[in-house]
């Protein structure tokens, strides 16, 4: 069974503060992606980064900042110095190749609602 | 290069009637997948079509149902619409056969079952 779970529902935070989501996963497989997406007002849901299970290297993107660990199996994604336009529901995904059929079903976490306040 | 389109972007419909959703992927992408949205049940996924064929089914009834053209704009289709039915459903196109690459979502449609 493939499960992502965000524990945290609504995050607030004040301007340039930084801030941490959580996300946390279960698979049977040993090859799967995991993803970040932004869901602004506007609905459609905007990509922020990939990782597949064999490369666990953190990664940077300007603020954002991801850490991959397997041990725990969390895919945790960081905005540092948080602004005003961050604000938005934040989903975390994963999907898992199922042979002998490759498919793009991706399973999502319930989200998490971060608030920048200005 | 355009993105994903979706039309309507907004639709209501009465219980009991059938409804017709349309989505455009990203030129060249030969995956299409639906998601329906609620607030109580998040994103949950509802099918994928690869080169006009359904690679993958979620777990809703038969009522919904999906296409895709030679093209590969992809169609869904709800019958016999519930009130539970609204959501605001999101298309996602992806260029290669696998999981292997992100999936590039419209602004969805928004549908209001009363």
């Amino acid at each position: 069974a493939q499960k992502v779970t965000q524990a945290q529902t609504e995050i607030s935070v004040v301007e340039k503060e930084d801030v941490t989501l959580d996300c946390v996963y279960e698979t049977r497989d040993t090859t799967y992606y995991l993803f970040w997406y932004k869901q602004p007002p506007s609905g459609e849901l905007v990509f922020l980064i990939r990782r597949n299970s064999f490369d666990e290297q953190n990664e940077i993107s300007g603020r954002y900042s991801w850490n991959f660990q397997k041990s725990t199996s969390s895919f945790n994604f960081t905005i540092t110095a948080s602004q005003v336009v961050d604000s938005a529901v934040y989903f975390c995904a994963l999907s898992a190749l199922t042979h002998p059929r490759n498919n793009n079903d991706m399973r999502f976490g319930a989200g998490t609602r971060l608030t920048v306040k200005p | 290069k355009a993105g994903v389109t979706q039309t309507p972007r907004y639709l209501i419909k009465t219980r009991g009637q059938q409804v017709t959703l349309s989505c455009s992927p990203i030129s060249g992408h030969r995956s299409v997948s639906w998601y329906q949205q609620t607030p109580g049940q998040g994103l949950q996924f509802l099918f994928e079509y690869f080169s006009e064929t359904q690679r993958n089914k979620g777990n809703f009834p038969g009522r919904f149902s999906g296409r895709q053209f030679s093209n590969s704009r992809s169609e869904m289709n709800v019958s016999t619409l519930e009130l539970g039915d609204s959501a605001l459903y999101l298309c996602a196109s992806s260029s290669y056969a696998t999981g292997d690459t992100e999936a590039f979502f419209g602004q969805g449609t928004r549908l209001t079952v009363v």
